[in-house]
């Protein structure tokens, strides 16, 4: 069964190093999200991105996140300069259809940001 | 604007028993409703989705969820619990008037005893 595949599985970094968070969707999605979880919080929307673009993103993902899709398979979300307030598990995700409306996400595994 | 919550943290049954994890929502326009869960090290995974038509939805793993309009629930339900359907639940919502993101609960642990 196709899944979507995340790595690091886990990262740990010093605030203020760049971190880049690798993603591989599901071949024939078109639509690819950013989620994070902050420990005992929520799943929060950061961005979705279709068409080699950003469609929509939350007011957490500010300047210091950016989001590329290098090689027509990777789907990689950078944050800049980590704070520790980054320290989340980040859920990268894709869909066939906008998955707001009638479709579904596949989410990856996660992978564990720890800024220290 | 969208919201969404679940109001319970954990959720305990004994196995054999009927089981509800409990979710209401907050959209502007129709409301399109979700839910994963997510197993131990995994990711979340979807379960059922309601978008229009019958009120009661079916779902994978014997799951099922009632949307109803007038108290904005869609919680979850299952007639008898097992305990490999131990878990952490979460319910989404998105909307006609939004664009690609779904609004997502903090989640309720469910734990099914032998």
């Amino acid at each position: 069964e196709p899944e979507v595949t995340q790595t690091p599985s886990h990262q740990v970094t010093q605030m203020g190093q760049e971190v880049i968070l690798r993603c591989v969707p599901i071949s024939n999605h078109l639509y690819f999200y950013w989620y994070r979880q902050i420990l005992g919080q929520k799943v929060e929307f950061l961005v979705s991105f279709y068409n080699n673009e950003i469609s929509e993103k939350s007011e957490i993902f500010d300047d210091q996140f950016s989001v590329e899709r290098p090689d027509g398979s990777n789907f990689t979300l950078k944050i800049r300069s980590t704070k520790l307030e980054d320290s989340a598990m980040y859920f990268c995700a894709s869909s066939e259809l906008s998955g707001a409306n009638t479709g579904e996400l596949f989410f990856g595994e996660g992978s564990r940001l720890t800024v220290l | 604007a969208q919201s969404v919550a679940q109001p319970e943290d954990q959720v305990n049954v004994a196995e054999g028993n009927p089981l509800t994890v409990k979710c209401t929502y907050s959209v502007s326009g129709n409301p399109y409703l979700f839910w994963y869960v997510q197993y131990p090290n995994r990711g979340l995974q979807f379960l059922l989705k309601y978008i229009t038509g019958d009120n009661l939805v079916k779902g994978s793993y014997g799951f099922e969820a009632e949307f109803n309009k007038s108290q904005t629930s869609f919680h979850l339900k299952k007639p008898s619990a097992l305990v490999s359907d131990s878990a952490l639940y979460f319910c989404a919502v998105g909307d006609s008037n939004s664009g690609y993101a779904l609004n997502f609960g903090k989640g309720t642990s469910l734990l099914v005893t032998p």
